[in-house]
């Protein structure tokens, strides 16, 4: 059946660098990806969006890589500062269908 | 702008009791999304409605779950008989039309089943 998941459920990195997380999906019918940074106790945020037409899509430090060879998607953040501290959620979707459907989840800690 | 408002917050239950849970849309916005999440867990899908219409219910459960979006006024969620498995934050998000492919999120109700 479909699935959204996610490699790493838990990632840790020094204030300043890079953070990557990656997602793989399996329902190669989805042609809109997403992005959401859920902190404690908050709902989910929109970080950055990417359609099946793209592989590559640039926000405010932020970057969405998607493969659709391999059905893998990656949120790329740069200078990681505390504030990035959260959970990270991809999303996906197809055109056809209203429902979005999210990955387990990764939990981003950013080391002072 | 205001955004997606849910309330309550927090609502604790006793099993067997009722629980309804109310979204208002950011202004302009035609589509509601509730969403369940568990501890540690993503969310999941429920339930899909514009105004006075249910667009996709497959991921509401068979029984005790209800929602409904009228004319005017909030979106409800309600679930009948409140058991210990239904604790879980609910999430409200909205779009505008369309179709709802940026989805915006309220903060969520947390319910508490005693």
């Amino acid at each position: 059946g479909e699935s959204v998941g996610l490699h790493l459920p838990t990632l840790s990195v020094q204030e300043g660098d890079n953070s990557i997380i990656n997602c793989a999906y399996s329902n190669s019918a989805s042609d809109y990806f997403i992005w959401y940074k859920q902190e404690s106790g908050k709902g989910p945020q929109f970080i950055i969006d990417i359609r099946s037409n793209m592989d590559k899509r640039q926000g405010q430090r932020v970057t969405v890589l998607l493969n659709k060879t391999v059905k893998h998607l990656s949120l790329q953040i740069a200078a990681t500062q505390p504030g990035d501290s959260a959970v990270y959620f991809c999303a996906e979707k197809e055109t056809s269908y209203d429902k979005v459907i999210f990955g387990p989840g990764t939990s981003l800690s950013v080391i002072p | 702008n205001a955004g997606v408002m849910q309330n309550p917050r927090h609502l604790v239950r006793r099993r067997g009791q009722e629980a309804r849970l109310r979204c208002s849309p950011m202004k302009g916005h035609s589509h509601v999304y509730w969403y369940r999440q568990l501890p540690e867990e993503g969310l999941k899908f429920m339930v899909y409605l514009q105004k006075e219409n249910i667009i996709d219910e497959s991921g509401m459960p068979k029984e005790r779950f209800s929602a409904e979006f009228p004319k005017e006024g909030p979106s409800i969620l309600r679930i009948q008989q409140v058991v210990r498995g239904d604790s879980a934050a609910y999430f409200c998000a909205s779009s505008p039309p369309p179709r709802g492919y940026e989805q915006y999120f309220g903060p969520g109700t947390r319910l508490t089943v005693t």
